[in-house]
């Protein structure tokens, strides 16, 4: 059982670019998300999603989309990577609205 | 607004007692989780409260008081690799998670 695995560990972009950080999970949970922490800074929401199908907006979506086509998978995409997107991204899931989140390990981004 | 509030940092001896505390103003409120972070690495989770009172798990206890907006963790018997960072998260009325920035607890010996 893997739980919820995050690809890639690290990255570094120039500015302009785009990327996909790619997230599944095997648990079979509906509720998905990701966030992106700052240095000493709590987590910060971007994007979730409560099943296949249905995404919506965190606190600090601008930059960002997802998609959600199956269950399993939650990939978040960053278009024109900007010096401010440099951060830790994780991904999240849960099976139910009260249950604890499951994070992976984290992709470390870079943008120079 | 929402807003949790939780001390930054604190320092603590190895084999004593350290009590992190942790207040918010959340509309709603549908329980509260505690986390533990190690540096650089993800989250993971330590307990949850959703009644008031004193959820006790190892050398890890949590109390919540929903009338008080307040919350603590109590570790005891402090290890080296009890240090990490402690997150507070609650569960507001749309089952929304508000997170704290955090408490960097540093353990010496």
């Amino acid at each position: 059982n893997a739980g919820v695995t995050q690809t890639p560990k690290f990255r570094i972009l120039k500015i302009g670019q785009s990327m996909t950080l790619q997230c599944a999970q095997d648990m079979n949970h509906n509720y998905m998300y990701w966030y992106r922490q700052d240095p000493g800074m709590g987590l910060k929401l971007i994007y979730y999603s409560v099943g296949a199908g249905i995404t919506d907006k965190g606190e600090v979506p601008n930059g960002y989309n997802v998609s959600r086509s199956t269950t399993e998978d939650f990939p978040l995409r960053l278009e024109l990577a900007a010096p401010s997107q440099t951060s830790v991204y994780f991904c999240a899931s849960r099976d139910r609205e009260n249950s604890p989140l499951h994070f992976g390990n984290g992709t470390r981004l870079t943008v120079t | 607004g929402q807003n949790i509030d939780q001390p930054t940092e604190m320092t603590a001896t190895e084999g004593a007692i350290v009590q992190i505390n942790c207040t918010y103003q959340t509309s709603g409120f549908n329980g509260l989780f505690w986390y533990q972070q190690h540096a650089g690495e993800a989250p993971t989770f330590l307990s949850y409260n959703v009644l008031d009172g004193l959820e006790e798990k190892g050398r890890f206890s949590s109390f919540l008081s929903r009338s008080k907006g307040y919350s603590y963790l109590l570790l005891k018997e402090l290890q080296m690799k009890d240090s990490a960072s402690y997150l507070c998260a609650v569960i507001d009325s749309n089952y929304q998670l508000i997170w704290g920035a955090g408490t960097k607890l540093i353990i010496k010996p």
